[in-house]
């Protein structure tokens, strides 16, 4: 059974442009959440979606937005980048929500010149 | 909104030796997770623990769950290198609309 998978791996952007991330869950899994990761303010989550809709949303400003394909894919897209945008994102899935293991991606770490 | 302290930070052990990790809520806990994390890459899940007092062992890594202090506590036996990685324990939501709360994360190096 294939895992999570997310694309691109690695991504440099510059300040003020944006950015696309893909997520392709575990098939069969409804749930996907996005979370970003960076040494000072460890794992935080970003948004979760099910059934092409977002269920729940952390505190990170409007720049950042997702959403669900009806094949459960989901991707995220960050506009106007900042310096502090600099992390590693991670994507997870499972098959109802966060009350369940979630099985994660690899991540893309983005780099922001 | 909850948060989970973990202790300690890092730690460094020699191969061979016993250690454990300590998971704090500052909140009720109702269940919690147990990930590992190689140096920028994804989570690997490890276990889930629902009841207060309940154990899960797998291989060499056990852990338990304490619901009065709302703690978890992961500890390892005859550690190895492979043991090597971040630690995080992330508490379970209430429902499934609820959002996965993270712990602040072990570093553990295992020398030999």
């Amino acid at each position: 059974k294939a895992g999570v998978t997310q694309t691109p791996r690695y991504l440099i952007k510059t300040r003020g442009q944006q950015v696309t991330l893909s997520c392709s869950p575990i098939s069969g899994h409804r749930s996907v959440s996005w979370y970003q990761q960076t040494p000072g303010q460890g794992l935080q989550f970003l948004f979760e979606y099910f059934s092409e809709t977002q269920r729940n949303k952390g505190n990170f400003p409007g720049r950042f937005s997702g959403r669900q394909f009806s094949n459960s894919r989901s991707e995220m897209n960050v506009s106007t980048l900042e310096l502090g945008d600099s992390a590693l994102y991670l994507c997870a899935s499972s098959l109802w929500g966060p009350n369940q293991p979630q099985h994660f991606g690899d991540g893309t770490r983005l780099s922001i010149l | 909104s909850q948060e989970l302290e973990q202790s300690p930070q890092s730690l460094i052990v020699q191969e061979g030796k016993n250690l454990t990790i300590n998971c704090t809520s500052s909140k009720t806990l109702y269940g919690l997770y147990w990930y590992k994390q190689k140096y920028g890459e994804g989570l690997i899940f490890l276990m889930m623990l629902q009841k207060g007092g309940e154990e899960k062992s797998h291989e060499k890594i056990t852990a338990k769950l304490d619901e009065k202090k709302q703690q978890s506590s992961l500890h390892i036996t005859a550690s190895q290198p492979s043991h090597a990685g971040i630690y995080l324990c992330g508490a379970l939501p209430t429902g499934t609309a609820s959002k996965l709360t993270f712990g602040t994360g072990t570093r553990l190096q295992v020398t030999l």
